[in-house]
Formats: structure tokens, sequence, C-alpha cells
């Protein structure tokens, strides 16, 4: 079973931040957050991950709360072309073994 | 850079047929993993391949296999195809060493009817 918790899905307008939540309140010291993307027809997109610090990249930012139980996946301008369903999911760093995803957040992007 | 191929894009199968899906991982990663995407539900991992070997394996029956190249490039085998076996199988390559995520190719659509 997905170790996260996520909202069914979330309106946005064009332009403004989208700003997608994350519980993940039994992740352990070692394991980190990963986002994924995937657009509809396509398969799944990496976006971004982290451990404790803040992370930025040209996608997204992610921020993760002191105490590691919950994130939040900011994309800061959002399009009409990232409307899309966003999993986050917890895992050991690595690029070996599952990705365990849940049902993720669609995210619908409006004019 | 050409990321992750497969192939076909979409298939439709009879029950009880068997099927072969094929991907070609990014230039450099040498593992590659199956995924199966039900309508509507999130990416179900089936096996990671590394060095021509399986090495992990998901909640899945025998009727799936796999295989990968010395070329580094994988195939999915389904034998005895069940109707609910009609899904968007994906395949996720990586480089083994990297701390980096996966990338997906666009997935076989297969229908079992």
């Amino acid at each position: 079973d997905a170790k996260t918790t996520q909202p069914t899905s979330m309106d946005c307008a064009e332009g403004r931040a989208a700003n997608l939540p994350c519980n993940h309140s039994t992740i352990s010291g070692n394991e980190y957050v990963y986002w994924y993307r995937q657009i509809h027809s396509q398969g799944p997109q990496y976006i971004i991950h982290g451990l404790k610090n803040n992370e930025t990249n040209e996608m997204a930012s992610l921020i993760i709360t002191e105490d590691r139980k919950s994130s939040t996946l900011i994309l800061p301008h959002a399009t009409l072309r990232d409307t899309a369903v966003y999993y986050c999911i917890v895992r050991v760093a690595s690029n070996t073994g599952k990705l365990i995803f849940g049902q993720g957040t669609t995210l619908q992007v409006k004019p | 850079d050409a990321g992750v191929t497969q192939s076909p894009t979409h298939l439709i199968k009879t029950r009880g047929q068997q099927v072969t899906l094929r991907c070609s991982p990014k230039s450099g990663h040498d593992t590659v993993s199956w995924y199966q995407q039900a309508l509507g539900q999130g990416p179900q991992f089936i096996f990671q391949y590394y060095e021509e070997e399986e090495r992990q394996r998901g909640n899945f029956p025998d009727r799936f296999s796999g295989h990968q190249f010395p070329n580094y490039s994988s195939e999915l085998n389904v034998n005895a195809l069940l109707l609910g076996d009609s899904a968007l199988y994906l395949c996720a390559s990586s480089l083994a060493d990297r701390l980096y995520g996966y990338t997906f190719g666009s997935g076989t659509r297969l229908t079992v009817v």
C-alpha cells in the first residue's frame, strides 16, 4: 500500500501557483519524498525529490515540514499543460526497487 | 536524446492468447522496470531487471515473465491472457548507481477481448 495520502482532485487558475499537499506521517528517517506527474496518455514524469530540506528545480519547488510528516509540491505559475495526475511517493533514495503509486491528485488548471 | 521507447503502442488480444511487449531504455540506462496501470488507478509494479536478471518482483502471477537483453532492452511476456490484464503497460528505465528518478515510456495499451 502507498504510504502517502493526497487529495483526490484540485483546481488551479492558469498563471497562479498550484500547491499540492501530501501527508506521509509514517515516513522513516532514510526515506525521501518523490513527486511524479502523469499527463493523460503518457507515462509518469519525474518532477522532484527531497529528504528534509526544501528543494527547487526548473519544474517545481518541494516544501517538507520540519517533522517530515507532510510536504507540498508548488508549481509557481501553472499552465494548462500542467493539468495531470500528481503522485507523491515515499521511498528510500535509490534508482532500484519499486515505486508504490497511490491514487494521486488530479490537478485541473483552468483558463 | 531518445527517452524510453515502447512497442507496440496499442494491442488487441483475445483471452487465452500470449503477448510480448518491448522496451528500449533511455540511452545510458541499465535497469528496466515494468508497471501495469489499470484505468483510473496508479501504476502497479510488476518486476525489475538489472544485468539480465530479475531483481525484484511485485505481486503478479507467474503468467507475467520478462527478459532483459545484453543491450539493456527488455521484454514483458504475459501468457494465458485474462480480460483483467487489459491495462496500460509502462516501462521505466534508470541507472543503477544514480540517485535520480526513473524515466518512463508512454506505455503499451493492451486490450484483451
